[in-house]
């Protein structure tokens, strides 16, 4: 199947620091991707879907201001979670969907997840 | 209520035994339907797609309900790694994945 790679894996940062994670699709081209968050023991809930070249779109609850989704390139999207604090410390998976003219019909791809750790 | 609910589990069972997780989903406009496998710390893995026939892959079995709106996983034979959480997902309008809370199982020696 297609990859997924996020970078870093895991970080641990101070409160009140932004930190960035990478998501990139390695071997197809990604028009949307999509961040999920995942607490322990909670199922992924969707954070954003972002389209490449044009803003994200937020679901509701999150700070879009706080949570900043850059997606430059169709296999680079970037989420900054900006002035973290401790309750932001969660599992951060990014997914990329291909090119409807790949053939494939709308698959989904998971990155490996950034576990965030914010102290 | 959940667009997509299971049961939390978890479900502690014994090599060799089989189980069944079930799932049901609140949306009728759904359209595909999805097994996915998640290991602590990791990130989901597609198990398999459910269709409406029914569908089998080695010791896995789904089976979808549109009707009542419920999905099922069946596992034969558990084996030891098995063992993870078992999200049931829905694809809905927009090719947007839905996904549920999941049900962990721990099969045992």
């Amino acid at each position: 199947g297609a990859v997924v790679s996020q970078h870093p894996s895991w970080v641990i940062c101070k409160s009140g620091t932004s930190v960035k994670i990478e998501c990139r699709s390695l071997d197809f081209q990604a028009t949307t991707m999509f961040w999920y968050r995942q607490f322990p023991k909670q199922s992924l809930m969707l954070m954003a879907t972002s389209n490449e070249g044009s803003k994200a779109t937020y679901e509701q609850g999150v700070e879009k201001d706080k949570f900043l989704i850059n997606h430059a390139s169709l296999t680079l999207s970037t989420l900054t979670v900006t002035s973290a604090h401790p309750e932001d410390s969660s599992f951060y998976i990014c997914s990329a969907r291909d090119d409807p003219t790949s053939g494939r019909r709308y698959e989904q791809y998971f990155g490996p997840g950034t576990r965030l750790t914010v102290t | 209520r959940k667009e997509v609910e299971q049961d939390p589990g978890p479900f502690n069972v014994p090599e060799g035994a089989t189980v069944a997780f079930n799932c049901t989903y609140s949306n009728s406009a759904s359209q595909s339907f999805f097994w996915y496998r998640q290991d602590c710390r990791k990130e989901p893995k597609l198990l398999m797609s459910v269709y409406s026939s029914g569908n089998e892959d080695g010791r896995f079995t789904a089976q979808l309900n549109r009707a009542s709106q419920y999905i099922s996983l069946l596992i034969r034979d558990s084996k030891l790694s098995d063992s993870a959480t078992y999200l049931c997902v829905v694809r809905g309008a927009g090719n947007m994945l839905t996904f549920g809370g999941g049900t962990r199982l721990m099969v045992k020696p």
